[in-house]
């Protein structure tokens, strides 16, 4: 079965403007987790997605925003991009509520230039 | 914030080692688990231990828990350079399934 699926591998953008993140769980899996990894630092939670409602949401500004579609893939938008934007950009999923084994992608780097 | 501290930060070995990573957190929790991650890609899960267990083993990794200390170590056992990776420890937030992650060791196996 393929694992966790992230696109695109590599984004470079310019403050101000806007980008999407995709992601695809895992066949079965129903919940989605996005997480901001600034070098140097362990994963910080952004928010999580379980059949299609938002879960829980980290302490993140209202720049950032995701949504879950009816195959379970999600997207995270982020809207006037910061040079402090600049990071590796994880999505993980898990089977659902309850399960707390996390299955992560490859990750997006994102470059705010 | 991060609610979970690995210690070392770094930690150089040589091959046929054991490694022993520590973390200590500051909440209650359900559970504790650790990852793997290679060069800033994707983590891997490596191992959860759930707050009644005091210890787990999986293949070469042994992991305790002591909650009465909220501290937990991970030890590598012969150690190998494909163990080179950064290690990260993630709590629950007592239910949630947002995972709290440390600022990670960073493991180097020499050959």
């Amino acid at each position: 079965d393929a694992g966790v699926t992230q696109s695109p591998t590599h984004l470079i953008k310019t403050r101000g403007q806007h980008v999407t993140l995709r992601c695809s769980p895992i066949s079965g899996h129903k919940s989605v987790s996005w997480y901001q990894q600034v070098l140097g630092q362990g994963p910080q939670f952004i928010f999580q997605y379980y059949e299609k409602e938002e879960r829980g949401r980290g302490n993140f500004p209202d720049r950032f925003s995701a949504r879950q579609f009816p195959n379970y893939s999600s997207e995270l938008n982020v809207n006037a991009l910061l040079l402090g934007d600049s990071a590796l950009y994880l999505c993980a999923s898990s089977l659902g509520w309850g399960y707390y084994e996390q299955y992560f992608g490859p990750g997006t780097r994102l470059t705010v230039t | 914030s991060q609610q979970g501290e690995e210690d070392p930060q770094a930690l150089s070995i040589q091959e046929g080692e054991n490694a022993t990573m520590n973390c200590s957190y500051k909440t209650s929790i359900n559970n504790l688990q650790w990852y793997r991650q290679n060069s800033g890609r994707g983590l891997v899960h490596l191992i959860l231990i759930r707050s009644n267990e005091r210890e787990k083993h999986s293949g070469r990794l042994r992991v305790t828990l002591d909650t009465s200390k909220k501290s937990s170590s991970l030890l590598i056992t012969a150690s190998r350079a494909a163990d080179t990776a950064s290690y990260f420890c993630a709590t629950d937030q007592g239910g949630s399934e947002k995972l709290v992650f440390g600022k990670g060791t960073k493991l180097t196996v020499n050959p």
